[in-house]
C-alpha cells in the first residue's frame, strides 16, 4: 500500500544527544515537509524539500537538520542544540506543482528526559 | 510564524447540529486546505479551494473562502461523534517557486451524544 511512515513512533532520549527521526514515503512525491506540533497547538514547519538535493527552512529550522538524499526518504534530526526538543513530530508529502493535498505519516513522539 | 487562526479555538455541540470553524490569514494565498487530526494521529486532508473559488462541498463540508477579508470557513453539518476531533486549516503559497504550506493553531471539536 502506498503511504508515508513515520518512525520510531515514540523516542525517549537524554538531554544533549542528537536523535534521528525517519521518514519515508512511497507515493512518489517530490516534496516533504517536517512540522512540529506541541499539546494544544498547530503545526510549525520545520524544513521542506521540493527536490531531492535540495531543501529550505521553515519557521523554525534552529537546532534541526535534514537531509534529502534520496526522492524516497527525508530524515530530520534533532540536534543537542535545539533547546525544546520534546515533542510531537509530523512528516508530509505531496506531489510537486503548485495545488495538492497533503499525505502525513503518523507521527514521532519525542520526550527529552 | 503562523499564518492562519482559527477560531473558535475549541467548540462543544450536540451531535445532529452543525458546525462553524474559521480560518484568518495573513498573505495572499494560492489556494486553503481543511485537515482533521483525530488525537496522537497524523494529519488527514478533508477538502482544498483555490484562491479563485469561493465555495466548494465535500459530502457534509462546506467550506467558503473570501480572499478580500483573507478568511475561510469550514462547516460539518449534521455533525456525528466521530467528527469529534482537532481541525486545522492550511495555506499554500506558491511565491518564487517556494512551495510553503503554513498551518493553523486549530478548533478542538467536541461533539456531545
Amino acid at each position: 500500500d502506498g503511504g508515508i511512515t513515520q518512525s520510531p513512533k515514540y523516542l525517549f532520549r537524554k538531554e544533549g544527544q542528537n536523535v534521528t527521526l525517519s521518514c519515508e514515503q512511497n507515493l512518489n512525491h517530490d516534496a516533504m515537509y517536517w512540522y512540529r506540533q506541541d499539546p494544544g497547538q498547530g503545526l510549525r514547519l520545520i524544513y521542506y524539500s521540493q527536490i531531492v538535493n535540495d531543501f529550505q527552512k521553515g519557521d523554525i529550522a534552529e537546532g534541526y537538520s535534514v537531509s534529502r538524499e534520496k526522492k524516497e526518504s527525508f530524515p530530520l534530526t534533532v540536534t543537542s542544540a535545539q533547546k525544546n526538543p520534546t515533542a510531537f513530530y509530523l512528516c508530509a508529502s505531496k506531489s510537486h506543482l503548485n495545488t495538492g493535498e497533503l499525505f502525513f505519516g503518523e507521527g514521532s513522539r519525542l520526550t527529552v528526559l | 510564524s503562523q499564518q492562519g487562526e482559527e477560531d473558535p479555538q475549541a467548540l462543544s455541540i450536540q451531535e445532529g447540529e452543525n458546525a462553524t470553524m474559521n480560518c484568518s490569514y495573513k498573505t495572499s494565498i494560492n489556494n486553503l486546505q481543511w485537515y482533521r487530526q483525530n488525537s496522537g494521529r497524523g494529519l488527514v486532508h478533508l477538502i482544498l479551494i483555490r484562491s479563485n473559488e469561493r465555495e466548494k462541498h465535500s459530502g457534509r463540508l462546506r467550506v467558503t473562502l473570501d480572499t478580500s477579508k483573507k478568511s475561510s470557513s469550514l462547516l460539518i453539518t449534521a455533525s456525528r461523534a466521530a467528527d469529534t476531533a482537532s481541525y486545522f486549516c492550511a495555506t499554500a503559497s506558491f511565491m518564487n517557486r517556494d512551495d510553503k504550506i503554513i498551518f493553523g493553531k486549530g478548533t478542538r471539536l467536541h461533539i456531545l451524544p
